[in-house]
């Protein structure tokens, strides 16, 4: 059962113009969600991140929006570059000031920005 | 300023072989992380070590043993590498409690023939 879902392996977008990426959970538990970059042959590098107790955190270009009642967030990017191609992952954690903290994955979105 | 190192980067192995990935950090976090990452399935939890001298199982740990050598150190280990276990294998690391941030090492890319 996944319980992070990114329903869009794929995005295109338009250099200048904002991208939306999606992001779907089914734990009500997970109280924290984090947006990660990933270019190929590298590992992830941390982008955003939001807690449960806000609807939204904003840095720079990027916003993350959060929806509980609808267990849905999502990532803005506005102006979106060239240099934002990549695969971004949604990801999911409860128990976020404990021991045994772990993240839970999307299946991630291929984010490809045209000049 | 390495952060986290993964070696290697790049295995070749034949099915029944063994071998192990070594991760270390130099961040002086508490957690550590091994995750694989396979085409159309994210990332997904091998292994975790909450602090030396604890691991857990995460969601796929079948065919994989883990040792937490110290601090710093987090090991990954294939006893008989199937076919199946072909991926790229991460690394990561987390330091404060209260923040949900994981570092990456760069990846491990595994091809089992």
């Amino acid at each position: 059962d996944q319980q992070v879902k990114q329903n869009s392996p794929s995005l295109s977008v338009q250099e200048g113009r904002i991208s939306i990426l999606n992001c779907d959970y089914t734990n009500s538990m997970f109280d924290y969600f984090l947006w990660y970059k990933k270019y190929p042959a590298e590992g992830p590098t941390f982008l955003i991140s939001i807690s449960s107790i806000k609807d939204k955190n904003e840095d720079g270009r990027f916003t993350v929006f959060l929806n509980k009642s609808a267990k849905h967030l999502s990532l803005h990017i506005v102006p979106s570059q060239p240099g934002d191609s990549a695969v971004y992952f949604c990801a999911a954690s409860y128990n976020s000031g404990g021991s045994n903290y772990k993240l839970t994955f999307g299946k991630g979105t291929l984010l490809t920005v045209n000049p | 300023n390495a952060g986290v190192t993964q070696t290697p980067k790049f295995q070749v192995l034949k099915t029944g072989q063994s071998m192990t990935l070594q991760c270390a950090q130099d961040m002086n976090h508490n957690s550590m992380y091994w995750y694989r990452q396979d085409p159309g399935m994210g990332l997904r939890l091998i292994y975790y070590s909450a602090s030396e001298g604890t691991t857990d199982k995460g969601e796929v740990p079948n065919g994989y043993n883990v040792s937490r050598l110290n601090k710093r150190e987090f090991s990954l280990r294939l006893e008989s590498a199937a076919p199946s276990q072909t991926s790229v294998y991460f690394c990561a690391s987390k330091g404060q409690p209260n923040t949900g941030e994981l570092f990456f090492g760069e990846g491990s890319r595994l091809t089992v023939l």
